[in-house]
């Protein structure tokens, strides 16, 4: 069974700093999705790192992947407020299919605050 | 109307009640997907259909009825809920893609239902 974990659960940053949000899941798998949600909204996606080595960048995050060590990151640089909100990483099966089976960590809840 | 729709928004129930939620994709996808979100636990994925075939079933207990009538529409029929089964239920939709060394289902969500059981 696929486990995904992600760390810190909560996350509480002040402006202009910079934070790394780690995901780390249990088998392997090459294919991991990175969703924001924000509150009572939906799951909006971010990225998709789909090979070892990946790396996407967006404004001020930056998602990598490294599937040897079952790990990805989400990096924040210089946070604003704007980025407040609940981050979700998503493993996806190994095997391959015409679907996805999404494994999804705990989310990290991001506040930035002044 | 553009991507992933959802009807209600909210609903209330009693634990007698029989209702249904409705899902609508507007991206021309062949998988659509039931997702979970409690409070206290991360998103579970409930069903998935691809092709308007049921391919998953995670053990959802039978109260909790699917249906896909076609591509594009996607229903769960809800019957002597539990209040345990309060919860956001979302829904998704997704298309393969392929490529020269992978192939992925970047999943879209629509807005969920928010459902309370009393």
């Amino acid at each position: 069974e696929l486990k995904v974990e992600q760390n810190p659960l909560f996350l509480s940053m002040q402006e202009g700093k910079n934070y790394t949000i780690y995901c780390n899941y249990s088998t392997t798998s090459d294919r991991l999705y990175w969703y924001r949600q924000d509150p009572g909204k939906s799951l909006e996606s971010l990225f998709v790192l789909l090979s070892n080595g990946a790396v996407k960048q967006e404004g001020r995050l930056m998602a990598s992947l490294d599937t040897k060590a079952r790990l990805s990151t989400l990096h924040i640089t210089a946070a604003v407020h704007d980025l407040s909100a609940t981050y979700f990483c998503a493993v996806d099966s190994p095997l391959r299919t015409s679907y996805g089976k999404l494994t999804f960590g705990q989310g990290t809840i991001l506040t930035v605050h002044p | 109307e553009t991507g992933v729709t959802q009807t209600p928004r909210h609903l209330v129930m009693g634990m007698t009640n029989k209702k249904s939620l409705k899902c609508e994709q507007h991206l021309g996808h062949n998988a659509m997907y039931w997702y979970k979100q409690s409070a206290k636990k991360p998103l579970e994925l409930m069903f998935v259909y691809s092709l308007e075939e049921r391919v998953e079933n995670n053990s959802v207990p039978s109260r909790f009825s699917p249906e896909c009538p076609n591509s594009s529409h996607l229903f769960l029929h809800l019957h002597t809920l539990q209040p345990e089964d309060s919860a956001l239920y979302l829904c998704a939709s997704s298309q393969a893609t392929y490529s020269l060394a992978s192939s992925y289902n970047e999943q879209f969500f629509g807005p969920g239902t928010r459902l309370t059981v009393l």
